[in-house]
């Protein structure tokens, strides 16, 4: 029961090839969130999850990105041909209703 | 379009000393505002919420001030410590909930000896 856990916490990729992001989210959270962070910026939103409805998709950048969750439980993110630009801190938010968000450590993804 | 502008983009002061970071949104229709601390490597960890209706908050050391009419939040921390160096981050929620969050980039905060 500790905090939000996310796997890796480091995947170093060619370009090219496709990668697979992994979160787990505190138990009982019913929604849940991708975040991209680049060096110096401001997180952007990529996917939203809440509860059994339809995921919110807007923020993915390119159809190169998906994400799934498993009920109310983990969450992948592939990132599919990978691209130098994907290069970032992907962070994995979980929250019930009207709380703080509850952040992983997230996964630093180096495209070479 | 919705925005949230954070200043100063960094900061450097001595431990003991107190400063304030600046916040302002042009977000609406309004929900609440958070302020997060990330520290290097970690994922961002809230320190206050505020709604509509409420002009100060407190988390020990840390204080966050918001004036609603004027669009503009501060957090103001206290005795800084060596272990506050870290990024300070704005989010402001739109009414609805879910993932209507925008998110300052930060105010990059030093505390030396």
């Amino acid at each position: 029961g500790a905090g939000v856990s996310q796997s890796p916490s480091n995947k170093v990729t060619e370009k090219g090839k496709d990668v697979e992001l992994r979160c787990d989210p505190i138990s009982g959270h019913t929604a849940l969130y991708w975040y991209r962070q680049r060096l110096g910026q401001g997180l952007e939103f990529l996917i939203y999850f809440q509860g059994n409805s339809a995921p919110d998709k807007s923020g993915l950048p390119s159809d190169r990105f998906s994400a799934e969750r498993t009920g109310e439980s983990v969450s992948t993110l592939t990132i599919q041909r990978t691209q130098q630009e994907d290069s970032a801190v992907y962070l994995c938010a979980s929250s019930v209703q009207l709380t703080p968000l509850h952040f992983g450590n997230g996964t630093r993804l180096t495209v070479t | 379009k919705n925005q949230v502008e954070q200043s100063p983009q960094s900061l450097i002061i001595l431990e003991g000393k107190n400063c304030t970071l600046q916040c302002n949104y042009t977000v609406s229709p309004f929900s609440n505002l958070r302020w997060y601390k990330q520290d290097t490597g970690r994922g961002p960890v809230s320190l206050t919420i505020m709604t509509f209706s409420e002009n100060t908050k407190s988390n020990g050391r840390y204080t966050a001030t918001l004036d609603a009419d004027t669009k503009q939040s501060s957090l103001h921390i206290t005795a800084s410590q060596l272990s506050d160096s870290a990024s300070y981050i704005c989010v402001v929620s739109l009414t609805g909930g879910g993932n209507k969050l925008t998110f300052g980039t930060g105010t990059q905060l030093k505390v030396e000896l």
